[in-house]
């Protein structure tokens, strides 16, 4: 079954880290751009950070940029999100979402996690 | 306050078509960049509805339609149905941003 499954959320303090994974299994994971996109309780939905296919190229929200790092592991078939000085806004559902195979920079997100939840509270 | 504009909320009546914009900039929509949507069912992941301003993924009902034209871009639903009351959310590429972006979301009820 073509799926991406998160994992790692959790209750955090402000100023905590956290690191999110997300399994991919099913498909060409090497063969495809990843992104975290995030939705805070009741809120729409915000994009977090991207990643190439091989790594090379990274882009995040600026919202989080210089907090959170990306990563992946093709040989694991794994995407990876290092949340660091996390903040009380940063509370919200983070999705893995699959992108393109690197034709063209704005293709469309055709796979989804089921997400995992981030809290930050004292 | 969202790079994409989208009606908080619209309403039908089962049967009835219903339209739901999504206003950009020429940074993204404006800039040729694809629009693409997503529905997300209560309580559930998004899924991909239209991708490349009007194509629909395998699977989903042709009652769903999307078109583009300038820096907007609208999602049309026909013969509304129960099952189709969910947030939909427009998403496009912000060249002045590096990223993306989406809309604010709209609920659709139906009633």
């Amino acid at each position: 079954e073509v799926q991406l499954v998160e994992s790692g959320g959790g209750l955090v303090q402000p100023g905590g880290s956290l690191r999110l994974s997300c399994a991919a299994s099913g498909f060409t994971f090497s063969s495809f751009e990843m992104n975290w996109v995030r939705q805070a309780p009741g809120k729409g939905l915000e994009w977090v950070s991207y990643i190439s296919i091989s790594g090379s190229t990274i882009y995040y929200a600026d919202s989080v940029k210089g907090r959170f790092t990306i990563s992946r592991d093709n040989a694991k078939n794994s995407l990876y999100l290092q949340l660091n000085s996390l903040r009380a806004e940063d509370t919200a559902v983070y999705y893995c979402a699959r992108g393109g195979r690197g034709a063209v920079i704005d293709d469309a997100f055709d796979l989804w996690g089921q997400g995992t939840m981030v809290t930050v509270s004292s | 306050q969202s790079v994409l504009t989208q009606p908080p909320s619209v309403s039908g009546a089962p049967g009835q078509r219903v339209t739901i914009s999504c206003t950009g900039s020429s940074s993204n929509i404006g800039a040729v960049y694809d629009v693409h949507w997503y529905q997300q069912l209560p309580g559930t992941a998004p899924k991909l509805l239209i991708y490349g301003n009007s194509n629909r993924p395998s699977g989903v009902p042709g009652r769903f339609s999307g078109s583009k034209s300038g820096t907007s871009a609208s999602l049309a639903i026909s013969g509304l149905q129960a099952e189709d009351e969910a947030d939909y959310y427009c998403q496009s590429y912000d060249s002045s941003l590096s990223g993306w972006v989406f809309g604010g979301g709209t609920k659709l009820t139906v009633l």
